[in-house]
């Protein structure tokens, strides 16, 4: 177990729809990041947020939108969804960046599929 | 743009024989460099990590190289042992600090042959 959980495991829902993936960070891990991770593909950057406010943004589309809590947690929207959303989505977490800096926790993923 | 690329998408080694993965960036704002593991159904958990001001980190088996002029960097795995057969990402952060989004690669597929 990292510490960093996402909830659900497994999605599968329909063209057109709206899912929430949900992710709680590691105890006292301010930063949340947001990856995707389609077939063949690497971790492709969605976006950061940092103590509750947008940090960093990556790849992400419009249809897609994210926030952070005030308990910390993160919840990524995916709207009119389409089979090419189809991937893993991973959320991580890290306390800051310094020397020797170990990156991000990584939680186990969602694995959205769109039928 | 790929800015960090892995051109071996897989890697067949014996067991007991040196892994050498490699990883080629193309941004010279990077300033620390990463690697991670990646078993199926899991999500990727930190292996090693060297800064653009050195040229060598050794952790245990694992043991990263750097080379800035060339833009490349690859871990070594000596001696490779079953349980290293996983996928292995290289990650990249940019200068300036903060905790910025890391840039990685497609990864490499790492298989140790018995």
């Amino acid at each position: 177990d990292s510490g960093v959980t996402q909830t659900p495991k497994h999605l599968i829902t329909a063209t057109g729809q709206r899912v929430t993936l949900r992710c709680s960070p590691r105890s006292g891990d301010l930063s949340v990041y947001w990856y995707q991770q389609s077939l063949d593909q690497g971790l492709q950057f969605l976006i950061q947020y940092y103590n509750g406010e947008e940090r960093a943004k990556g790849n992400i589309l419009e249809r897609f939108s994210a926030q952070q809590f005030p308990d910390l947690h993160s919840e990524l929207n995916l709207s009119s969804l389409e089979l090419g959303d189809s991937a893993l989505y991973f959320c991580a977490s890290s306390v800051a960046v310094g020397e020797g800096w170990n990156g991000y926790t990584f939680g186990s993923g969602t694995r959205l599929t769109v039928v | 743009d790929q800015q960090v690329k892995q051109n071996s998408p897989s890697l067949s080694v014996q067991e007991g024989r040196i892994s050498i993965l490699n990883c080629d960036y193309t941004n010279s704002m990077f300033d620390y460099f990463l690697w991670y593991k990646k078993y199926p159904a899991e999500g990727p958990t930190f292996l090693i990590s060297i800064s653009s001001i050195k040229d060598k980190n050794e952790d245990g088996r694992f043991t990263v190289f750097l080379n800035k002029s060339a833009k490349h960097l690859s871990l070594h795995i000596v001696p490779s042992q079953p349980g290293d057969s996983a996928v292995y990402f290289c990650a990249a952060k940019r200068a300036g600090g903060g905790a910025d989004g890391l840039t990685f690669g497609k990864g490499t597929h790492l298989i140790i042959q018995p």
